[in-house]
């Protein structure tokens, strides 16, 4: 089974500033989705930005960007211009296209957001 | 209304009752999912439908037995749970296409006493 990993447990970032919440995944197959998602004390999960394997072009979504490296299996995620909003913890998850609905996620990173 | 529902948004039950989780979805997806998330650990599927046909069973306890009547309702009955039981269920659905995310629910924090 594919594995995914956030290496960081928790980051934090200064209000305005740049952080990067690293992921890696494990994986044999070629074409893939690779999605982020934010979780905030709600609870409720919200995607955040996703990437197809066989696009070579980062995706953004505003303040939200993703640094994909397909051979180094590495997809992280930059977030500029950090707003308290943004503090949460962010998951990383990965689609195959061979086990169809199956969704791997990692183990979740727990931004802060310092004022 | 969009988006899935879930209900109830806790719920506190002996380890002899009987309860269920709802979750419903207005977003038109053929797929519905339920996780189970524990603290330090990677979510964990639990079941998928697709199509109304239960399509994964990752092992999951008989303890927990799940419904789903049409394309837009999920149930998770809970019958003689465990205290490890305890944690916040989520409910989901996507559409069965690679580049369909998943859309999640507010989640149901269970505690079993």
């Amino acid at each position: 089974a594919q594995t995914v990993t956030q290496s960081q447990p928790e980051m934090s970032v200064q209000e305005a500033e740049t952080v990067t919440l690293s992921c890696t995944y494990d994986t044999s197959e070629s074409d893939y989705y690779l999605f982020w998602y934010k979780q905030p004390p709600s609870r409720q999960m919200i995607l955040v930005i996703r990437q197809e394997a066989y696009k070579q072009q980062n995706a953004t979504e505003n303040r939200f960007s993703v640094n994909f490296q397909k051979a180094a299996k590495s997809f992280s995620l930059k977030i500029s211009d950090s707003q308290l909003g943004d503090a949460a913890m962010y998951f990383c998850a990965y689609r195959s296209p061979f086990t169809g609905n199956q969704f791997y996620f990692g183990t979740g990173t727990s931004l802060t957001v310092i004022p | 209304e969009t988006g899935v529902t879930q209900t109830p948004r806790h719920l506190v039950m002996g380890m002899t009752n009987k309860k269920s989780l709802k979750c419903e979805q207005h977003l038109g997806h053929n797929a519905m999912y339920w996780y189970k998330q524990s603290a330090k650990k990677p979510l964990e599927l639990m079941f998928v439908y697709s199509l109304e046909e239960r399509v994964e069973n990752n092992s999951v306890p008989s303890r927990f037995s799940p419904e789903c009547p049409n394309s837009s309702h999920l149930f998770l009955h809970l019958h003689t749970l465990q205290p490890e039981d305890s944690a916040l269920y989520l409910c989901a659905s996507s559409q069965d296409q690679l580049n369909s995310p998943l859309h999640f629910g507010n989640g149901t924090r269970l505690t079993v006493t």
